[in-house]
């Protein structure tokens, strides 16, 4: 099967440039998550879907940030404007059914703004 | 609010032996998740292994297993027969139970296999 798929997998983008991210979860999976992973904060939770909905986007870091999911193999995260402190690997993972099951992660998005 | 906390920056192990990573987190939940990630230079986040809180039985995954003191609120990984793809950052995650679908990572520790 295939898993959580990212794209691009590596962006160089200027500063003030917008930056788009997409993913596709695993196929009948119904919730979606988006997390971002730099040196100094680690791993952190950005926002995650339910069935397509937005369930909790308390982690977004600021206004700047935007994410969607059109369709249940489909999301996006959006920057604009970038700005360098944005530079970090985006993840996207699914799971499938219920809180418990383990959740799966994609190869991640390496993003720089310069 | 949880925390997880692993405190071996890195760690080496000699090809063929044994190592144990540590972590240990901090909840007033009583029914939760934790995980182990494997995260190799490709930088994909690998699971390696998972513990659901109200098991007592230790999670075994081939030459993967891990010693979960829920008492202690510690949850170690073991690595039996260490091999060179081994070698990776290892991350320890919490999730509850609860309905919170955030996972709360550790900050890792660095695996270093020796040929």
């Amino acid at each position: 099967d295939a898993g959580v798929i990212q794209s691009p997998r590596h962006e160089v983008t200027e500063m003030g440039q917008e930056v788009t991210l997409r993913c596709k979860p695993i196929s009948g999976h119904n919730s979606l998550f988006w997390y971002r992973q730099t040196m100094m904060r680690g791993l952190e939770l950005l926002i995650y879907f339910n069935n397509n909905v937005p369930i909790d986007d308390s982690g977004m870091p600021e206004d700047r940030f935007s994410a969607k999911m059109p369709n249940a193999s489909f999301s996006t995260l959006k920057i604009q404007p970038s700005e360098p402190r944005d530079s970090a690997v985006y993840f996207c993972a699914s799971r499938q059914g219920y809180s418990g099951n383990t959740i799966y992660f994609g190869e991640g998005s390496w993003l720089t703004v310069v | 609010a949880q925390t997880v906390t692993q405190s071996q920056p890195e760690m080496s192990v000699q090809e063929a032996e044994t190592v144990t990573l540590s972590c240990t987190y901090d909840t007033s939940e009583s029914d939760y998740y934790l995980f182990w990630y494997k995260q190799p230079p490709s930088r994909q986040m690998i699971l390696v292994i998972r513990q659901e809180a109200y098991k007592q039985q230790n999670a075994t995954e081939n030459r993967f297993s891990v010693n979960f003191q829920k008492a202690a609120k510690s949850f170690s990984l073991k690595i039996s027969d260490s091999q060179l793809g081994d070698a990776a950052m290892y991350f320890c995650a919490y999730r509850s139970a609860s309905g919170n679908e955030k996972l709360t990572f550790g900050t890792g520790t660095r695996l270093t296999i020796i040929p």
